[in-house]
């Protein structure tokens, strides 16, 4: 079965470094997002992607950050310079149409820890 | 703003005593209705999509409905298993999907 994967599943940074997170979508999905999940509270929306462009954004999604597809499989998510507010859980999310409400498939989550 | 609370934070069953978990939202143009499972640590798993009020869904032993305000995911004879983080997200006109804190379940044998 199709899943999405994410990559690294744990990375540990110093505050003001530069991270990128990879995901890979399911191979025929057209929308992609990213979310993050701070420890204990609730999954929240950041960024959704579509044909190459942002089409909607969080009030969390400032200058900091930036998506990137570059390439026919890979979606990344990148914060500049991180700070200890970063640290979470960064789940990749993919859905196969190019309409509102199709469902979403997660990744396993990459765990951020900013020291 | 849309918005999502679940009900109640935690519950804790005795396996094969069925229960339900509740979702209630608000939401601007509501275009669908979410469960996912989520284990410690891991990514939110679909269960669910609902479109509409009056829909159900089944699927093993949990079933899933949606009326104008709120849904319920109702579970039948659990077993441990079943322990898990259950949330409800919804998608509405503001293209963004909206979770609620979830509702931990913990079914003892």
């Amino acid at each position: 079965e199709p899943e999405v994967t994410q990559t690294p599943s744990h990375q540990v940074t110093q505050m003001g470094q530069e991270v990128i997170l990879r995901c890979v979508p399911i191979s025929n999905h057209l929308y992609f997002y990213w979310y993050r999940q701070i420890l204990g509270q609730k999954v929240e929306f950041l960024v959704s992607f579509y044909n190459n462009e942002i089409s909607e954004k969080s009030e969390i999604f400032d200058d900091q950050f930036s998506v990137e597809r570059p390439d026919g499989s890979n979606f990344t998510l990148k914060i500049r310079s991180t700070k200890l507010e970063d640290s979470a859980m960064y789940f990749c999310a993919s859905s196969q149409l190019a309409t509102a409400a199709d469902t979403q498939y997660f990744g396993p989550g990459t765990r951020l820890t900013v020291l | 703003e849309d918005q999502v609370t679940q009900s109640p934070e935690a519950l804790r069953l005795q396996e094969g005593e069925s229960s339900s978990l509740n979702c209630s939202y608000t939401v601007s143009g509501l275009r669908g209705l979410f469960w996912y499972r989520q284990d410690p640590g891991k990514g939110p798993e679909f269960l669910f999509t609902l479109y509409s009020a009056g829909e159900e869904k089944e699927k093993e032993r949990l079933k899933a409905t949606l009326t104008k305000k709120e849904s319920f995911l109702h579970i039948t004879a659990p077993k441990p298993e079943d322990s898990a983080t259950y949330l409800c997200a919804v998608y509405g006109n503001t293209g963004k999907l909206i979770f609620g804190q979830g509702t931990t379940l913990q079914v003892k044998p």
